[in-house]
């Protein structure tokens, strides 16, 4: 069962790149990293997906090092509409393993 | 639009009574999965269905309950309530469910306040 650390907060400006850090000690061997973005009052979004290495996608990028106890989601050049909380997801969907999203880290963007 | 739908998105009730949410996943998802939120709090996994059976549990309490019907459609029921049960319940489905992770499509969620 990996657990995630995320800092509570973090600010930026507009047009900044902004990377938010995930730690998850004990991922497992099968365990993806997804990170997912929370507007208030809706659900979560999906944003990225990886197992190793770099994804990139139109949103944003994923850095995981060789030992994948880690985790950087960065968001190039964000705006005002970036403001949201962010969670890092790590697991399986095994009949045996949880899903726990966490406290998530709020990110603020300022003009 | 996620394509996940949740009814109903706003609900008042009382304390001790009970009440069923309602979830319908994406075309072609199999899994549903149940989250509570309460106010400025992360996002709690209660349950997970995948094609009708449950798959994983996460912290629900005895007094909630989840069933996933054969069109795939999913309840939540929430009984004996509480001030405490006050929450934004979130509904995910998802394709199928593996050994890998499934990304999950969330609906817009319901509001419950219980008084």
């Amino acid at each position: 069962l990996a657990k995630t650390t995320q800092p509570i907060s973090m600010d930026s400006y507009e047009g900044q790149e902004v990377n938010i850090t995930c730690s998850h000690n004990n991922i497992a061997t099968n365990d993806y990293i997804t990170w997912y973005q929370q507007f208030p009052s809706q659900g979560p979004r999906f944003i990225i997906q990886g197992y190793k290495t770099k994804v990139t996608n139109e949103v944003a990028s994923l850095f995981i090092p060789a030992d994948r106890k880690s985790s950087t989601l960065s968001l190039p050049r964000v705006s005002l509409s970036d403001t949201a909380v962010y969670y890092c997801l790590v697991g399986g969907y095994s009949s045996a393993s949880k899903i726990i999203f966490g406290s998530g880290t709020r990110l603020s963007i300022r003009p | 639009d996620s394509g996940v739908t949740q009814t109903p998105k706003h609900l008042i009730t009382a304390t001790g009574q009970r009440v069923t949410l309602r979830c319908s996943p994406r075309s072609g998802d199999l899994s549903v999965y149940w989250y509570q939120q309460s106010l400025d709090q992360g996002l709690q996994f209660l349950i997970q269905y995948y094609n009708g059976e449950e798959r994983a549990k996460g912290n629900i309490l005895e007094r909630f309950s989840a069933q996933q019907f054969p069109d795939l459609h999913s309840e939540l029921n929430l009984s004996s309530l509480e001030l405490g049960d006050s929450a934004l319940y979130f509904c995910a489905s998802s394709f199928r469910t593996s050994g890998s992770q499934e990304t999950q499509y969330f609906g817009p969620g319901t509001r419950l306040l219980v008084l």
